[in-house]
Protein backbone atom coordinates (compact mmCIF):
# COMPACT_ATOMS: atom_id res chain seq x y z
CA UNK A 1 0.00 0.00 0.00
CA UNK A 2 1.78 3.21 -1.12
CA UNK A 3 1.98 6.16 0.87
CA UNK A 4 1.55 9.80 0.02
CA UNK A 5 3.97 10.26 -2.46
CA UNK A 6 5.55 14.15 -3.18
CA UNK A 7 7.72 15.40 -5.61
CA UNK A 8 10.67 16.94 -6.28
CA UNK A 9 12.41 16.07 -3.04
CA UNK A 10 14.34 19.55 -3.71
CA UNK A 11 14.11 22.70 -5.09
CA UNK A 12 15.95 25.98 -5.52
CA UNK A 13 14.05 28.97 -7.29
CA UNK A 14 15.17 32.27 -7.88
CA UNK A 15 12.89 35.03 -6.58
CA UNK A 16 9.83 36.03 -8.44
CA UNK A 17 9.72 32.81 -10.65
CA UNK A 18 6.84 30.25 -10.08
CA UNK A 19 7.33 26.82 -8.57
CA UNK A 20 5.01 23.32 -9.19
CA UNK A 21 4.70 21.23 -6.35
CA UNK A 22 3.21 17.60 -6.48
CA UNK A 23 1.40 15.10 -4.42
CA UNK A 24 -0.14 11.51 -4.61
CA UNK A 25 -2.24 10.80 -1.86
CA UNK A 26 -2.56 7.58 0.17
CA UNK A 27 -4.50 5.14 -1.29
CA UNK A 28 -8.23 5.21 -0.45
CA UNK A 29 -7.75 9.04 0.46
CA UNK A 30 -9.73 11.39 -1.17
CA UNK A 31 -8.97 15.00 0.55
CA UNK A 32 -5.61 16.30 0.40
CA UNK A 33 -3.86 18.94 2.13
CA UNK A 34 -0.81 21.23 1.79
CA UNK A 35 1.13 22.50 4.76
CA UNK A 36 3.80 25.12 4.89
CA UNK A 37 6.68 24.21 7.72
CA UNK A 38 9.29 26.64 8.31
CA UNK A 39 12.42 25.27 10.36
CA UNK A 40 11.63 24.98 13.45
CA UNK A 41 7.80 25.76 13.34
CA UNK A 42 5.05 23.87 13.07
CA UNK A 43 2.86 22.97 10.27
CA UNK A 44 1.06 26.55 8.52
CA UNK A 45 -2.42 25.11 6.88
CA UNK A 46 -2.32 26.23 3.05
CA UNK A 47 -5.65 24.73 1.71
CA UNK A 48 -7.54 21.22 1.45
CA UNK A 49 -8.89 20.16 -1.49
CA UNK A 50 -12.18 17.57 -2.03
CA UNK A 51 -13.65 16.66 -5.38
CA UNK A 52 -11.66 18.49 -7.08
CA UNK A 53 -12.23 21.92 -5.04
CA UNK A 54 -10.31 24.05 -2.60
CA UNK A 55 -12.99 23.17 0.51
CA UNK A 56 -10.69 25.36 2.90
CA UNK A 57 -7.63 27.87 3.26
CA UNK A 58 -5.65 29.33 5.80
CA UNK A 59 -4.07 32.21 5.94
CA UNK A 60 -2.23 32.56 2.51
CA UNK A 61 -1.92 35.08 0.09
CA UNK A 62 -3.78 33.77 -3.46
CA UNK A 63 0.00 33.71 -4.54
CA UNK A 64 -0.63 30.14 -3.21
CA UNK A 65 -3.56 28.05 -5.11
CA UNK A 66 -3.79 24.60 -6.19
CA UNK A 67 -5.39 21.86 -8.27
CA UNK A 68 -6.12 18.89 -7.33
CA UNK A 69 -7.03 15.67 -10.31
CA UNK A 70 -9.97 13.16 -10.81
CA UNK A 71 -7.51 10.34 -9.54
CA UNK A 72 -7.08 12.56 -6.02
CA UNK A 73 -3.70 13.61 -6.89
CA UNK A 74 -3.07 17.31 -6.19
CA UNK A 75 -0.70 20.47 -7.08
CA UNK A 76 0.49 23.19 -5.63
CA UNK A 77 1.47 26.57 -7.35
CA UNK A 78 3.40 29.42 -5.94
CA UNK A 79 4.07 32.59 -8.06
CA UNK A 80 6.24 35.62 -7.57
CA UNK A 81 8.50 33.47 -5.09
CA UNK A 82 9.82 35.61 -2.10
CA UNK A 83 12.41 34.37 0.11
CA UNK A 84 10.17 34.27 3.15
CA UNK A 85 8.52 30.57 0.72
CA UNK A 86 11.75 29.00 2.07
CA UNK A 87 10.19 26.56 3.84
CA UNK A 88 9.20 22.28 3.90
CA UNK A 89 6.43 21.94 1.74
CA UNK A 90 4.18 18.92 3.11
CA UNK A 91 1.43 17.12 1.46
CA UNK A 92 -1.32 15.37 3.33
CA UNK A 93 -4.33 12.89 2.61
CA UNK A 94 -7.31 11.79 4.56
CA UNK A 95 -10.25 10.28 4.24
CA UNK A 96 -13.16 12.71 2.84
CA UNK A 97 -14.64 15.28 4.84
CA UNK A 98 -13.97 18.77 5.25
CA UNK A 99 -13.36 19.12 9.13
CA UNK A 100 -9.47 18.10 9.16
CA UNK A 101 -9.82 17.15 12.30
CA UNK A 102 -12.15 14.72 12.19
CA UNK A 103 -9.59 12.05 10.51
CA UNK A 104 -5.56 11.88 10.79
CA UNK A 105 -3.54 12.77 8.08
CA UNK A 106 -0.78 11.09 6.54
CA UNK A 107 1.72 13.08 5.57
CA UNK A 108 4.23 12.96 2.65
CA UNK A 109 7.70 13.39 2.78
CA UNK A 110 7.80 16.79 1.76
CA UNK A 111 9.44 19.16 -0.73
CA UNK A 112 11.94 21.01 0.51
CA UNK A 113 11.64 24.67 -1.19
CA UNK A 114 15.13 26.96 -1.28
CA UNK A 115 14.37 30.61 -2.58
CA UNK A 116 17.54 32.37 -3.55
CA UNK B 1 -7.71 34.04 15.85
CA UNK B 2 -7.79 30.62 17.65
CA UNK B 3 -3.76 29.72 18.89
CA UNK B 4 -2.83 26.60 19.88
CA UNK B 5 0.59 27.39 22.44
CA UNK B 6 3.12 24.44 23.16
CA UNK B 7 5.37 24.76 25.67
CA UNK B 8 8.13 23.62 26.45
CA UNK B 9 9.96 24.42 23.25
CA UNK B 10 12.95 21.93 23.87
CA UNK B 11 13.04 19.34 26.56
CA UNK B 12 16.85 17.72 27.09
CA UNK B 13 16.31 14.58 29.18
CA UNK B 14 18.48 11.67 30.10
CA UNK B 15 17.59 8.34 28.43
CA UNK B 16 15.41 6.64 30.97
CA UNK B 17 13.77 9.82 32.41
CA UNK B 18 10.23 11.46 31.64
CA UNK B 19 9.31 13.53 29.37
CA UNK B 20 5.67 15.76 29.22
CA UNK B 21 4.48 18.50 26.71
CA UNK B 22 1.90 20.61 27.16
CA UNK B 23 -0.64 22.19 24.77
CA UNK B 24 -2.95 25.05 25.44
CA UNK B 25 -5.42 26.69 23.53
CA UNK B 26 -7.02 30.02 23.25
CA UNK B 27 -10.36 28.93 22.63
CA UNK B 28 -12.27 25.15 23.65
CA UNK B 29 -11.03 22.80 21.08
CA UNK B 30 -13.41 19.70 19.24
CA UNK B 31 -10.75 17.84 19.56
CA UNK B 32 -7.00 17.33 19.51
CA UNK B 33 -4.68 15.29 17.54
CA UNK B 34 -0.77 14.72 18.21
CA UNK B 35 1.86 13.79 16.13
CA UNK B 36 5.66 13.04 16.25
CA UNK B 37 8.37 14.38 13.49
CA UNK B 38 11.76 12.79 13.43
CA UNK B 39 14.47 15.01 12.81
CA UNK B 40 14.48 15.23 8.97
CA UNK B 41 11.23 13.44 8.01
CA UNK B 42 7.57 14.33 8.49
CA UNK B 43 5.03 14.96 11.25
CA UNK B 44 3.55 11.09 12.18
CA UNK B 45 -0.39 10.91 13.32
CA UNK B 46 0.23 9.24 17.37
CA UNK B 47 -3.39 9.78 18.93
CA UNK B 48 -6.87 11.89 18.56
CA UNK B 49 -8.82 13.30 21.87
CA UNK B 50 -12.40 13.59 21.48
CA UNK B 51 -13.72 13.98 25.13
CA UNK B 52 -13.43 16.35 28.30
CA UNK B 53 -10.83 14.19 30.49
CA UNK B 54 -10.06 11.56 28.03
CA UNK B 55 -6.74 9.94 29.03
CA UNK B 56 -4.97 7.20 26.35
CA UNK B 57 -2.39 5.30 26.61
CA UNK B 58 0.02 3.90 23.81
CA UNK B 59 2.63 1.55 25.90
CA UNK B 60 4.76 4.24 27.52
CA UNK B 61 2.65 7.71 26.20
CA UNK B 62 0.10 9.08 27.88
CA UNK B 63 -2.03 11.61 26.35
CA UNK B 64 -4.97 13.50 28.30
CA UNK B 65 -7.30 16.17 27.14
CA UNK B 66 -8.35 19.12 29.85
CA UNK B 67 -12.31 18.66 31.13
CA UNK B 68 -12.21 22.31 29.23
CA UNK B 69 -11.19 21.16 25.82
CA UNK B 70 -8.47 23.78 26.20
CA UNK B 71 -5.50 21.93 26.99
CA UNK B 72 -3.98 18.65 26.33
CA UNK B 73 -0.83 16.87 27.47
CA UNK B 74 1.69 14.11 26.34
CA UNK B 75 4.00 12.48 28.63
CA UNK B 76 6.26 9.81 27.95
CA UNK B 77 7.79 7.56 30.88
CA UNK B 78 11.38 6.55 31.02
CA UNK B 79 12.37 8.03 27.46
CA UNK B 80 14.56 5.78 24.86
CA UNK B 81 16.74 7.06 21.90
CA UNK B 82 14.02 5.63 19.73
CA UNK B 83 11.47 8.88 21.12
CA UNK B 84 13.68 11.48 20.21
CA UNK B 85 12.10 14.34 17.33
CA UNK B 86 9.33 17.09 18.18
CA UNK B 87 5.99 16.46 18.90
CA UNK B 88 3.38 18.47 17.69
CA UNK B 89 -0.54 19.10 18.98
CA UNK B 90 -2.96 20.58 16.29
CA UNK B 91 -6.53 21.37 17.39
CA UNK B 92 -9.69 22.62 16.03
CA UNK B 93 -12.43 24.49 17.36
CA UNK B 94 -15.90 24.24 17.05
CA UNK B 95 -16.63 26.34 14.43
CA UNK B 96 -13.58 26.59 12.52
CA UNK B 97 -12.60 22.91 10.65
CA UNK B 98 -8.89 23.84 10.15
CA UNK B 99 -6.33 21.83 12.09
CA UNK B 100 -4.23 24.69 14.11
CA UNK B 101 -0.69 23.26 14.82
CA UNK B 102 1.30 23.99 17.73
CA UNK B 103 5.01 24.94 17.32
CA UNK B 104 5.73 22.12 18.78
CA UNK B 105 8.45 20.50 21.90
CA UNK B 106 11.55 19.04 20.50
CA UNK B 107 12.71 15.95 22.81
CA UNK B 108 16.49 15.59 22.95
CA UNK B 109 17.98 12.65 25.03
CA UNK B 110 21.41 13.96 26.26
CA UNK B 111 24.70 11.48 25.85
Amino acid sequence: DAGVTQSPTHLIKTRGQQVTLRCSPKSGHDTVSWYQQALGQGPQFIFQYYEEEERQRGNFPDRFSGHQFPNYSSELNVNALLLGDSALYLCASSLEGWRLADYEQYFGPGTRLTVT
Amino acid sequence: GQQVMQIPQYQHVQEGEDFTTYCNSSTTLSNIQWYKQRPGGHPVFLIQLVKSGEVKKQKRLTFQFGEAKKNSSLHITATQTTDVGTYFCAGSGNSNYQLIWGAGTKLIIKP
